[in-house]
C-alpha cells in the first residue's frame, strides 16, 4: 500500500527557518517529490530526491533517507509569500500525495 | 505561454448531467494525468496516459472516462454527475512517468 504522513499545520515567523517532515511507506519507490500549493492555485514542483542526502535549491532544501522512509523540506529566510500548503509525494509508477502541510508565516 | 491549460476553470451543473473537462499541454511531454482534489485538499490520482495509452486507472467510477486524442491532449468526460463529484480536478503532465509533474490551473466542479 501507499502511505504518506506529514503534519497538518505549522506556523513560523518571517525570516526564520522551518522544517516540514514527511514519512512514507510505498510499494515501489522512484523518488520523493515536494510541491507547493497556494490557496486556490495548482501545485508547483519544488524538489525531487531519489538518492539519500540533501538537495539545495536557493532558500529551499530537501533531504531524503531511504532506509528510514523519511524526508524533510527546509525553508530558510521565510517570507510571507511562503505561506502555502506543502505536499510530499512518493511512490513507484504512481505518485501518492500526502495531505499537505499548511504553513502559515507570521510577522 | 501557458504550459498546461484546462477548460473550463469553473463548472456548475446539476446532478445527473454529463460534462467534459479539456486539458492541453504544450511542453512536449509524453505523460498526462487527471487528479481530483477534494474539500480536504487531498490530491488523488485518477488516470494517467503515456503516449495516448492508458497506464494508470485508479478505482474510479466508470462514469468517468478519459480520452486522449493525441499526446498533447487529455480530456475527462463525466456521466450522470453526483454531488460527491464536486471537487477541483487538476490535469498534469510530465516528460515521463517518474519525472516531475506540471499542473494545470484546475477546474472547480460544483454539482448541485
Amino acid at each position: 500500500g501507499q502511505n504518506i504522513d506529514q503534519p497538518t499545520e505549522m506556523t513560523a515567523t518571517e525570516g526564520a527557518i522551518v522544517q516540514i517532515n514527511c514519512t512514507y511507506q510505498t510499494s515501489g519507490f522512484n523518488g520523493l517529490f515536494w510541491y507547493q500549493q497556494h490557496a486556490g492555485e495548482a501545485p508547483t514542483f519544488l524538489s525531487y530526491n531519489v538518492l539519500d542526502g540533501l538537495e539545495e535549491k536557493g532558500r529551499f532544501s530537501s533531504f531524503l533517507s531511504r532506509s528510514k522512509g523519511y524526508s524533510y523540506l527546509l525553508l530558510k529566510e521565510l517570507q510571507m509569500k511562503d505561506s502555502a500548503s506543502y505536499l510530499c509525494a512518493g511512490g513507484g509508477n504512481k505518485l501518492t500525495f500526502g495531505t499537505g502541510t499548511q504553513l502559515k508565516v507570521e510577522l | 505561454d501557458t504550459a498546461v491549460s484546462q477548460t473550463p476553470k469553473y463548472l456548475v451543473t446539476q446532478m445527473g448531467n454529463d460534462k467534459s473537462i479539456k486539458c492541453e499541454q504544450n511542453l512536449g511531454h509524453d505523460t498526462m494525468y487527471w487528479y481530483k482534489q477534494d474539500s480536504k485538499k487531498f490530491l488523488k490520482i485518477m488516470f494517467s496516459y503515456n503516449n495516448k495509452e492508458l497506464i494508470i486507472n485508479e478505482t474510479v467510477p466508470n462514469r468517468f472516462s478519459p480520452k486522449s486524442p493525441d499526446k498533447a491532449h487529455l480530456n475527462l468526460h463525466i456521466n450522470s454527475l453526483e454531488l460527491g463529484d464536486s471537487a477541483v480536478y487538476f490535469c498534469a503532465s510530465s516528460q515521463e512517468l517518474r519525472s516531475e509533474q506540471y499542473f494545470g490551473p484546475g477546474t472547480r466542479l460544483t454539482v448541485t
